[in-house]
């Protein structure tokens, strides 16, 4: 069945540590895209990406980097969390690129920095 | 500038009666707009989506959703609530190249 994953669900962790949430789909969609939600508040697009080797960053500034070296997986890597990274942050696919189509979202990652 | 009002933050309705979440937006050109739905601790699934034609659009779950360009307005609406409908609901307007999202309507259903 064509979905998107992300892993870890939720993750609780002290400042400084290095992360990566990980993100994956089966969807067979070049565009990929991260979120992130605060509670209550509209999504922030962080990072896109048009097809492997691509990605750009997104509206709102973000300390995270992303890769995409294969069309499935679009990783976002914190080196060193700070308590303000403390966000859910959401993965979404695309068929076609930007706001012109459809995104399909993954289930979220629920990050929490002490 | 881009962006899109959901003026109404919380919503409550009882199960059974009629919904109205309402979405207004900015957009210089043809909007290409779309409303999603959220459960606690999920993602975003897609209720239903407009591009161009009729301006009234049918999605998933019973929803509809009215375009009105006169009024930059793409309100969600639902004939009879029912309580799985309790969730988070956003508004979003496609531009060139992002999606630009509400802040979003929580909707709790009383019994």
């Amino acid at each position: 069945e064509a979905d998107i994953y992300q892993t870890p669900r939720y993750l609780v962790i002290g400042t400084g540590k290095k992360i990566t949430l990980e993100c994956s789909q089966t969807m067979g969609h070049d565009k990929m895209y991260w979120y992130q939600q605060d509670p209550g508040m509209e999504l922030h697009l962080i990072h896109y990406s048009y097809g492997v080797n691509s990605t750009e960053k997104g509206d709102l500034s973000s300390e995270s980097t992303v890769s995409r070296i294969r069309t499935e997986h679009f990783p976002l890597t914190l080196e060193s969390a700070r308590p303000s990274h403390t966000s859910q942050y959401l993965c979404a696919s695309s068929a076609i690129a930007g706001g012109r189509g459809e995104q399909f979202f993954g289930p979220g990652t629920r990050l929490t920095v002490l | 500038a881009q962006s899109v009002t959901q003026p109404d933050i919380h919503i409550t309705v009882s199960e059974g009666a009629s919904l109205e979440l309402r979405c207004n937006y900015s957009y210089g050109a043809t909007p290409y707009l779309f409303w999603y739905v959220q459960s606690p601790g999920q993602g975003l699934q897609l209720l239903l989506k407009y591009f161009s034609g009729d301006t009234l659009v049918q999605g998933i779950k019973g929803f509809e959703a009215e375009f009105k360009r006169s009024q930059s307005s793409f309100n969600l609406r639902k004939p009879s609530v029912h309580w799985s409908d309790a969730a988070e609901y956003f508004c979003a307007v496609g531009g060139y190249n992002k999606l630009i999202f509400g802040a979003g309507t929580r909707l709790a259903v009383h019994p």
